[in-house]
């Protein structure tokens, strides 16, 4: 069935580093990627997503490329701030009335 | 311009009893579903729902869970007789199509504890 593995954290950085995580999936056909994030005691929200190979999601100074190649779609961002730190999520959606499947997160802390 | 809704936020039960989350969806989505999150792990599926619908509830467990998103009204999540190992979060997601399609909205969640 269809999987996500994303790298375990706890990640901790200092302000302005430039943020990397790994994601790597396993999925039938041509599935949408997603990037995810969970800010304490909330909800997810949607960050970026791409819906076909080499296409690049990105918000916020996040991106993302989905790379059919390598099946994967790492999320990076070249200057992370405090206000970075939550747990991000890496997801997929294979088609049809298929559900989102998730990664396990990835906790993020940004310091000062 | 409300959000996906969830009540309660937090919810207490003692084994045995019942618990039962609710969801409101976004206004205008019709596709609903259901995640748990255990601690320090990711979103499982559970089950997702269309008005008066059970479209896939593979991710259920198949004793003591149920769900229904009735033509009016919230959808509800109803755990029966529960157990220490049902203590998560619980989160409603709604759409407005499938979610190959759609972008998913999530509500807050319910995080349930039972002692």
């Amino acid at each position: 069935g269809d999987s996500v593995t994303q790298m375990e954290g706890p990640v901790t950085l200092s302000e302005e580093a430039f943020l990397t995580i790994n994601c790597t999936y396993t999925a039938t056909g041509y599935p949408s990627l997603f990037w995810y994030v969970q800010y304490p005691g909330e909800g997810l929200q949607l960050l970026l997503k791409a819906t076909k190979a080499d296409d690049k999601g990105s918000n916020k100074g996040f991106e993302a490329t989905y790379r059919k190649e390598t099946t994967s779609f790492h999320l990076e961002k070249g200057s992370v701030q405090v206000s970075d730190s939550a747990v991000y999520f890496c997801a997929l959606v294979s088609g049809g009335n298929t559900p989102l499947v998730f990664g396990k997160g990835t906790r993020l802390s940004v310091i000062a | 311009n409300a959000g996906v809704m969830q009540n309660p936020r937090h919810l207490v039960r003692r084994r045995g009893q019942e618990a039962r989350l609710r969801c409101s969806p976004m206004k205008g989505h019709s596709h609903v579903y259901w995640y748990r999150q255990l601690p320090e792990e990711g979103l499982k599926f559970m089950v997702y729902l269309q008005k008066e619908n059970i479209i896939d509830e593979s991710g259920m467990p198949k004793e003591r869970f149920s769900a229904e998103f009735p033509k009016e009204g919230p959808s509800i999540l109803r755990i029966q007789q529960v157990v220490r190992g049902d203590s998560a979060a619980y989160f409603c997601a709604s759409s407005s199509g499938s979610s190959y399609n759609s972008p998913l909205h999530f509500g807050n969640g319910t995080r349930l504890t039972v002692t």
